[in-house]
């Protein structure tokens, strides 16, 4: 069972472009969370979704960030019109259930946008 | 709000000696988990160890256990007979008891000297 992927790996963008980042949960898993960790810094949540439906995006930037989890593929997160303040790792998590249930979350290896 | 503060930005360790990482959290639940988390330099988020709160035994994994203090709200990593591997940033976090929103400490560098 292959962990959560998340692509690209690094992400390079120059300031006013648009980031996409993508995150594959594990099979199994309905439950989609994105970490945002700015450097020397923990990770701060911005949302949590499920399969069609956002259920807490209250750590999500008002502006130019949104998110997604289709019925059929992976989750995006998109950042449109980026600024230097963008770059960071965003992470990707996910569980079968709420964790508050006894499932952990499982990590992806993260996105690391630089943004030029 | 729920915080959570680790007070240590860095330690050091000598290789096979125990080390503990510090941690405190502010809430007014009282039903919720608490986990440490390693996060080496390929930057992977790794599960260490899991707390739950209604339970007054300590969770250990291993070379790894935990001091709950759960009137204090505190939430100790003791990492025994260390070794090279465990150097890497570790994290605490706190779990709300709704939905899958974690609330991550300011980590900890541990530095293991062979």
């Amino acid at each position: 069972n292959a962990g959560v992927m998340q692509n690209p790996r690094h992400l390079v963008r120059r300031r006013g472009q648009e980031a996409r980042l993508r995150c594959s949960p594990m099979k199994g898993h309905s439950h989609v969370y994105w970490y945002r960790q700015l450097p020397e810094e923990g990770l701060k949540f911005m949302v949590y979704l499920q399969k069609e439906n956002i259920i807490d995006e209250s750590g999500m930037p008002k502006e130019r960030f949104s998110a997604e989890f289709p019925k059929e593929g992976p989750s995006i997160l998109r950042i449109q019109q980026v600024v230097r303040g963008d770059s960071a790792a965003y992470f990707c998590a996910s569980s079968p259930r709420d964790p508050f249930l006894g499932s952990p979350l499982h990590f992806g290896n993260g996105t690391r946008l630089t943004v030029t | 709000a729920q915080t959570v503060t680790q007070s240590q930005p860095e330690m050091s360790v000598q290789e096979a000696e125990t080390v503990t990482l510090s941690c405190t959290y502010d809430t007014s639940e009282s039903d919720y988990y608490l986990f440490w988390y390693k996060q080496p330099p390929s930057r992977q988020m790794i599960l260490v160890i899991r707390q739950e709160a209604y339970k007054q035994q300590n969770a250990t994994e291993n070379r790894f256990s935990v001091n709950f203090q759960k009137a204090a709200k505190s939430f100790s990593l003791k990492i025994s007979d260390s070794q090279l591997g465990d150097a890497a940033m570790y994290f605490c976090a706190y779990l709300y008891n709704q939905g899958g929103k974690l609330i991550f400490g300011q980590g900890t560098e541990l530095s293991v000297k062979p």
